[in-house]
């Protein structure tokens, strides 16, 4: 099945301990990227990367990081995570993003609770 | 600068009515305009693109959005509602020719009631 797969669901954690959100993708996307979903805010960018070790910032970068060492990870990392990246964050893949607007595909999501 | 609004935080119709889910955006250049669903506890799902052509676009689950550029909207509606299609609703825009990423509005909860 395609699918766009991130891990884990639910995760709750320390402000400043690092941690790190998986996102692997199965369609041979090119493009990747992570959003996060804040009420009222709706849905905001923070990475992301249009190929094998491409990658940029999005919107809200700040406090986070990427890597894209191969086609189908692209994991989001939070070396010192802090209270208000408390949120809920989706990876997303795209066949070519700037050739067709091909859309976006999402994983379910991972909700992130920093105390 | 782009930017999407959806002026409606909630959208509340009796189940057979037709419903409307509106957005408007503004660009400096020719729109890609989408709309995307979320069901609860799942990542969105796509429903239909307004690329170029034809102002009346047509998508899955009997989903249509219009474009009218001259007052830069793109609503998304359909004939008859049904209470599975309650969920939140994502209006997103990006430049034609333009690497900038798509933009999403903040979301329209729509409800429809048996």
């Amino acid at each position: 099945e395609a699918q766009v797969t991130q891990n884990p669901r639910y995760l709750i954690t320390v402000t400043g301990k690092k941690l790190t959100v998986t996102c692997s993708q199965n369609m041979n996307h090119e493009y990747m990227s992570w959003y996060r979903q804040d009420p009222g805010l709706g849905l905001r960018q923070i990475y992301y990367s249009m190929n094998v070790e491409v990658t940029d910032k999005g919107d809200v970068p700040e406090g986070y990081k990427v890597s894209r060492k191969e086609k189908r990870n692209f994991p989001l990392i939070l070396e010192s995570p802090s209270p208000n990246q408390t949120s809920l964050y989706f990876c997303a893949s795209s066949l070519r993003w700037l050739e067709n607007n091909s859309p976006l595909h999402f994983g379910n999501g991972t909700r992130l609770t920093v105390t | 600068a782009q930017s999407v609004a959806q002026p409606e935080d909630q959208v509340n119709v009796a189940e057979g009515n037709p419903l409307t889910v509106k957005c408007t955006y503004s660009v400096s250049g020719n729109p890609y305009l989408f709309w995307y669903v979320q069901y609860p506890n799942r990542g969105l799902q796509f429903l239909l693109k307004y690329i170029t052509g034809d102002n009346l676009v047509k998508g899955s689950y009997g989903f249509e959005a219009e474009f009218n550029k001259s007052q830069t909207s793109f609503h998304l509606k359909k004939t008859t509602a049904l209470v599975r299609d309650s969920a939140l609703y994502f209006c997103a825009v990006r430049v034609s020719g333009s690497a900038r990423q798509l933009t999403f509005g903040s979301g329209t909860q729509l409800t429809v009631l048996p």
